[in-house]
């Protein structure tokens, strides 16, 4: 099965430095792989997604993953972050059935300081 | 665009009491599921369903029933509340499961604790 790991429960960046949010998956064949934003008291929304059309996926707001294969990765990026990206962040992983194999990593909050 | 809506949003139970939470969307989407978020531990499956009148079990079903007698509703009951079941529930749903169309739409959540 599966799965994602977050490097990081906790990012802290300075208003207008690189935001990076590290996500690796295990599946034995390419999977399909997301990033969800979750506001303060809200449910999460998808940032962006990949699907195999292009390694590099642009997302809302700015940010964009790259896939990366060889270290099975897909970590999340924004080159200069705002106050307003303060949130968590989750990676989440799919296969490619049809039998609900969604899964979320644990999350990583992102502090902006002035 | 309703989306999905869950109600209530908060709630406090009593131990060994009862509640059904309520998960609506308006997208005709065939999926759905019900989720648990606890710190540190992002979201866990508690239940799905595959379309109207189906459900199965996720990760972390134990204690937890649901039922899905309406394409557009998906309700998650607590037949006898546990603290351990202090938690936020979202309630998402998606076209399909698997691939391109996996994309979940997720409601505001309910916060429920119980004391």
């Amino acid at each position: 099965a599966q799965s994602v790991t977050q490097l990081g429960s906790h990012v802290s960046v300075s208003e207008g430095a690189l935001v990076l949010l590290r996500c690796n998956y295990s599946s034995s064949v390419p999977p399909y792989l997301f990033w969800y934003v979750q506001y303060p008291n809200q449910g999460l929304q998808l940032l962006l997604k990949y699907t195999s059309a292009a390694t590099l996926v642009k997302g809302i707001n700015g940010f964009e993953a790259e896939f990366k294969k060889s270290e099975t990765s897909f970590h999340l990026t924004k080159p200069s972050a705002h106050m307003s990206d303060a949130a968590e962040y989750f990676c989440a992983v799919s296969g490619h059935n049809n039998n609900n194999d969604m899964r979320f990593g644990a999350g990583t909050r992102l502090t902006v300081k002035p | 665009n309703a989306g999905v809506t869950q109600t209530p949003k908060f709630r406090v139970l009593k131990t060994g009491q009862s509640m059904t939470l309520l998960c609506a969307q308006d997208m005709n989407h065939e999926y759905m599921y019900w989720y648990r978020q606890d710190p540190g531990m992002g979201l866990r499956l508690i239940h799905y369903s595959v379309g109207e009148g189906t459900t199965a079990k996720g990760e972390v079903p134990d204690g937890y029933n649901v039922s899905r007698l309406k394409k557009q509703n998906f309700l998650l009951g607590l037949e006898s509340a546990a603290p351990s079941q202090t938690s936020v529930y979202f309630c998402a749903s998606s076209y399909s499961s698997g691939g391109l169309n996996t994309e979940a739409f997720f409601g505001q959540g309910t916060r429920l604790t119980v004391v």
